[in-house]
């Protein structure tokens, strides 16, 4: 059965840098495209962006850019997020989250992980 | 883009049927069939209840049901149940060839 599988809670400072991973089993990993979704404490889903899992091409929302990074270990079917020059605002649970699509459109996610919780603090 | 809009709250009492509607525009809602519905527990990830509009994944309860006029989808839950309570979310692709989420609805069963 199709499972995606994250690293556990975060806390970080201020400043740090965090990567959160996403391991994919049940299916052939680079047939389907993953999304990243952020949701912030007591807020709704907001779409980060998109990594085109054969090419390993990713592509970020608005808002997403810069510090936010998205790639891949095909040999071990896991995608990663990372953050950079975190922020107290980037605290929010991420997920990974399967598009059913293929790898060249982005429009649903039926499979997602557990997530992610990522606290910065000082 | 802003998020599609979705009522902030619904609620119903067992047995009932609810209706949540998730508004958008000609560039997403109104111009694919590529719309979504989540329901989202509270601590939990969101579950894909709807699909290109009105298709439920396997073992979805047949008791949800979607569909769309115009630039508005919705979702139907009929015979509420407790366990329906929940937060819910739209989502559509988009002529930026993205995704959209709703601002979400949670749903009180009274």
């Amino acid at each position: 059965q199709v499972q995606l599988v994250q690293s556990g809670s975060e806390l970080k400072k201020p400043g740090a840098s965090v990567k959160v991973s996403c391991k994919a089993s049940g299916y052939t990993f680079t047939s389907y495209a993953m999304n990243w979704v952020r949701q912030a404490p007591g807020q709704g889903l907001e779409w980060m962006g998109w990594i085109n899992t054969n090419t390993g091409n990713p592509t970020y929302a608005q808002g997403f850019t810069g510090r936010f990074v998205f790639s891949l270990d095909t040999s071990v079917s896991t995608a990663y997020l990372q953050i950079s020059s975190l922020k107290a605002e980037d605290t929010a649970v991420y997920y990974c989250a399967r598009d059913p699509y293929g790898v060249d459109i982005v429009a649903t996610s039926d499979y997602w992980g557990q997530g992610t919780l990522v606290t910065v603090s000082s | 883009q802003s998020a599609l809009t979705q009522p902030a709250s619904v609620s119903g009492s067992p047995g009932q049927s609810i209706t949540i509607s998730c508004t958008g525009t000609s560039s997403d809602v109104g111009g694919y069939n590529y719309v979504s519905w989540y329901q989202q527990h509270p601590g939990k990830a969101p579950k894909l209840m709807i699909y290109e509009v009105s298709n439920r994944p396997s073992g979805v309860s047949n008791r949800f049901s979607g569909s769309k006029s115009g630039n508005t989808a919705s979702l139907t839950i009929s015979g509420l149940q407790a366990e329906d309570e929940a937060d819910y979310y739209c989502s559509s692709y988009t002529s930026s060839s993205t995704p959209l989420f709703g601002g979400g609805t949670k749903l009180t069963v009274l």
